[in-house]
Order: structure tokens, then sequence, then C-alpha cells
């Protein structure tokens, strides 16, 4: 069973339109850490936010905003008036720790979002 | 800001040749990782080293070995390539705390063995 879930594999919405990407993960840990990562054609993947097991509040970035509920394990994305530069692969992730204190981070599969003009 | 350097950004290899992935950061951070991106099964954790010369097998580690003689670096190594092993492969490093911390990644380096 995988530990991260995104059952959205792509998503394609036109300009200004609202769209969230959902994220289901699965942990017995009591402190885990919640992720979302945004990687543009480029490649490279950029960190967008934390979360850690102990802080529910949502949050509001500009355009984004994150929902984060313990009860149903989800942590879920939304991104409010869409742009073409909103265009990309994202991955949610769930860090648990491990060995020498670490936290590592899987991710989930990732869900594409297409944005078009 | 952090820099997690790949020293290759598409590499291109026979099936047999051991290759070298490198992986340099400078940000002094403890943790290092190698994953490998395929398409639709996102990204799977092959190692992972805590510290100077330790190690740690991930997910999918067969094929693969690694080593990390300095805090800065961590080399992912191919044995003898296999064709199923093109793929693209993330560097990334995070430090060690109770925080759970991002972890940074590189560019990426495409692999292509034929």
């Amino acid at each position: 069973a995988q530990k991260v879930t995104q059952a959205q594999t792509e998503i394609s919405v036109v300009e200004k339109e609202d769209v969230t990407l959902d994220c289901v993960y699965e942990t017995r840990d009591t402190t885990y850490y919640l992720f979302w990562y945004k990687q543009p054609p480029s490649g490279e993947l950029v960190f967008l936010i934390r979360r850690n097991s102990f802080d529910e509040q949502n949050e509001i970035s500009g355009r984004y905003s994150w929902n984060f509920q313990k009860s149903t394990s989800s942590f879920n994305f939304t991104i409010t008036a869409s742009q073409v530069v909103d265009s990309a692969v994202y991955f949610c992730a769930l860090s648990e720790r491990a060995t020498g204190g670490s936290y590592i981070p899987t991710f989930g599969r990732g869900t594409s979002l297409i944005v078009h003009p | 800001d952090v820099k997690v350097t790949q020293s290759s950004r598409y590499l291109v290899k026979r099936t047999g040749e051991k290759v070298f992935l490198e992986c340099v950061q400078d940000m002094d951070h403890e943790n290092m990782f190698w994953y490998r991106q395929d398409p639709g099964l996102g990204l799977r954790l092959i190692y992972f080293s805590y510290d100077v010369k330790m190690k740690e097998k991930g997910d999918i580690p067969e094929g693969y070995s690694v080593s990390r003689e300095k805090k800065e670096r961590f080399s992912l190594i191919l044995e003898s390539a296999s064709t199923n092993q093109t793929s693209m492969y993330l560097c990334a490093s995070s430090i060690v705390g109770s925080w759970g911390t991002e972890a940074f990644f590189g560019q990426g380096t495409r692999l292509t063995v034929v």
C-alpha cells in the first residue's frame, strides 16, 4: 500500500479556474511532517509548504492554500485563480522518523496540472 | 540559498558500464538522498545517508550502491548499468532536526542506458 496517495494523475483546467490537488497519507507515527513540492518543466523540485502533525491550522499564501485534516489523513492543496505558470507536476510527501534521527520523505506519484490559457 | 548540484544534466551510457552520478551540496546538511523518478511512479528512494560513511537502503536499492566520503558529496554508483535503469535521478539534502525540515533538490540527471 502506498504511504502517500495522489489519486489524481492529471488535471486540466482553464486559466482563472480554482483547482484542488488531493493527498491522502498513511502513517502510524504520532510525529510526522507533510510537504508539497512543485516540479515545473525545467525539472527541479521546488518546496512549497511543510506542516507538522501537531499543527492542523490551514494556511493561505497568496493564491495557494492548504487544508490539513488528521481525521481523514488528508493534506490537500488548492490554487485559486490558476495561471498558466502553475502548470507543473505537484508532489505530496510524508516524512517519518528513521535511522539516525533523520526524517525521510516518501513521495506520492504526483499530479500533473495543466492550465490552459 | 541552498545549492544542490548534480554533476551532469544528461548522460548516455552503454549496458554493462559502471556509472557514477555525483551530487554536492553547500549547506552542511547531514542528510543526503538519491531518488529515481519514473513516469507514473513518482519519486522512489534508492539510498540515503545521514552522516559521512553512513548509508541506508531505500525502497529500490537493487543494482545501486552509494558512497559518502565527505559530508558535502554523495555519489550514486551503478555497478553494471542496464536498460531498466534508464531514468531521471534526483539528489536531495536536508538537515537532521526534530522539525523534519524539507529536502532541497538538485536539477536532476537524466540517464539513458543503451
